[in-house]
């Protein structure tokens, strides 16, 4: 397994403002993910984090509101951007122990981010 | 499409007593991994086990048993003798090993287990 952890664990943000999620791995990994959870709901993969490339957006998420920086085989960030309160969520990012020859390896999740938009 | 299905939105159960959690899954994918994995008040998601679509063996952990039936698309989960300490949210996942193979999960609507004492 691996273990991970976010900065900041909790934070409240005024409307219009943009607030940058760490993401720390205490190893190499070549694939981190991060996801939104809103309240009450399940986890929506926001976009995938490959050193060296650039992030892949899912559908409904561009680059523009959540830019996401990858420098580094153990870090990233998630930057949310010009909030409102629809923004509000947990969110997770999470790594690939490892790739198998067979494909992919487990996923492990960070602590998560807890952002209230005001 | 890729979906997941958690019919069971709220169980509520006494203490001792078992629970089994569904999953029912959508693929077109023959090479798959399902998952489970436990989130508690805390917020913080736990792995609890993964399994490949080439094993349909049932595993037992503890007080914890998987059922994964590929005739049905089911992969269920069931708490013997639960405890308190059970009480969260548990999400079944999938993701595709074969042609899309982005590592991408699809997560279930999440089921929420209260356990009574």
């Amino acid at each position: 397994s691996a273990v991970i952890s976010q900065k900041p664990s909790r934070d409240i943000c005024q409307r219009g403002t943009s607030l940058t999620i760490q993401c720390q791995v205490d190893s190499q990994v070549t694939m981190m993910f991060w996801y939104r959870q809103q309240p009450g709901q399940s986890l929506t993969l926001i976009a995938t984090a490959n050193q060296g490339s650039e992030a892949t957006y899912e559908s409904g998420f561009v680059i523009d509101k959540f830019p996401i920086s990858r420098p580094n085989l153990t870090f990233s960030t998630l930057t949310v951007s010009n909030m409102s309160p629809e923004d509000s969520s947990i969110y997770l990012c999470s790594v690939e122990a490892g790739r198998t020859g067979f494909g992919t390896d487990t996923q492990y999740f960070g602590p998560g981010t807890r952002l209230t938009v005001l | 499409a890729q979906k997941v299905t958690q019919a069971q939105t709220e169980i509520s159960v006494v203490e001792k007593e078992d629970v089994t959690l569904d999953c029912v899954y959508e693929t077109r994918d023959t090479t798959y991994y399902l998952f489970w994995y436990k989130q508690p008040p805390s917020g913080e998601l736990v792995f609890l086990i993964r399994r490949n679509s080439f094993d349909e063996q049932n595993e037992i952990s503890g007080r914890y048993s998987w059922n994964f039936q590929k005739s049905t698309s089911s992969f269920n989960f069931t708490i013997t003798a639960s405890q308190v300490v059970d009480s969260a949210v548990y999400f079944c996942a999938l993701s595709e090993i074969g042609s899309s193979n982005t590592g991408k999960l699809i997560f279930g609507q999440g089921t929420t287990l209260q356990v009574k004492p």
